[in-house]
């Protein structure tokens, strides 16, 4: 079946630097979308991206689907301690109808 | 407030104890989802109903079954409950039910913990 693998598991920045997380899937996706959760709390969807080599921003978040529709990252400028949370890539496409099949998601921490 | 509610919040049983987990989508969203989150699995798809229909399943166990009701709420039963069942189990709905799923809203999840 469809596995999507997201890395890094753990990373740990100080207020200010960059944060990059990847996603990659084993099957060609329709779409993959992101969300975060804050610790304690429930996932909330980010941001969905359906075209290949398509690069979408909000604020200091950056997007990126790969032009072979198999991976994306997820990018954030500068920090704030406000980002701190798990940040997971789910994708679907494929034989997986119906599913959004979730990486495993990377937990960031931020030191102020 | 996502507009998905989920209940119980918490819930502590033995095992080989039987649950129900119950969740009310968003208004007007005819698309349920059923996770599991358990520290070392991630988010694990289960089940998805669409207008009162099963769409697609995954990793479910057979001890677990799910339905949505005419009114488009969800319940999802979790039988002969084992230690490793404790986890974090999120509904999720969404106004689409085929192809692309559309944005995710989830509930705050119910906590169970099968002692």
């Amino acid at each position: 079946g469809q596995q999507v693998m997201q890395i890094p598991q753990y990373q740990h920045v100080q207020e200010g630097e960059d944060f990059t997380t990847y996603c990659n899937s084993s099957t060609t996706l329709s779409n993959i979308q992101w969300y975060k959760q804050r610790p304690g709390g429930h996932p909330v969807f980010l941001i969905q991206l359906v075209k290949s080599g398509e690069v979408k921003k909000q604020k200091r978040l950056t997007f990126q689907f790969g032009e072979a529709k198999k991976n994306s990252s997820l990018h954030i400028t500068a920090t704030q301690t406000t980002d701190v949370g798990t940040y997971f890539c789910a994708g679907a496409g494929g034989t997986s109808y119906g599913k959004l099949t979730f990486g495993q998601g990377t937990i960031l921490t931020v030191h102020p | 407030d996502s507009g998905v509610t989920q209940t119980p919040k918490h819930l502590i049983t033995a095992t080989g104890q039987r649950v129900t987990l119950r969740c009310s989508p968003r208004s007007g969203d005819l698309s349920v989802y059923w996770y599991q989150q358990s520290l070392d699995q991630g988010l694990q798809f289960l089940i998805q109903y669409y207008n009162g229909e099963e769409r697609a399943k995954g990793n479910i166990l057979e001890r677990f079954s799910a339905q949505q009701f005419p009114d488009l709420h969800s319940e999802l039963n979790l039988s002969s409950l084992e230690l490793g069942d404790s986890a974090l189990y999120f509904c999720a709905s969404s106004s689409q039910g085929t192809g692309n799923t559309g944005e995710l809203f989830f509930g705050e999840g119910s906590r169970l913990t099968v002692l």
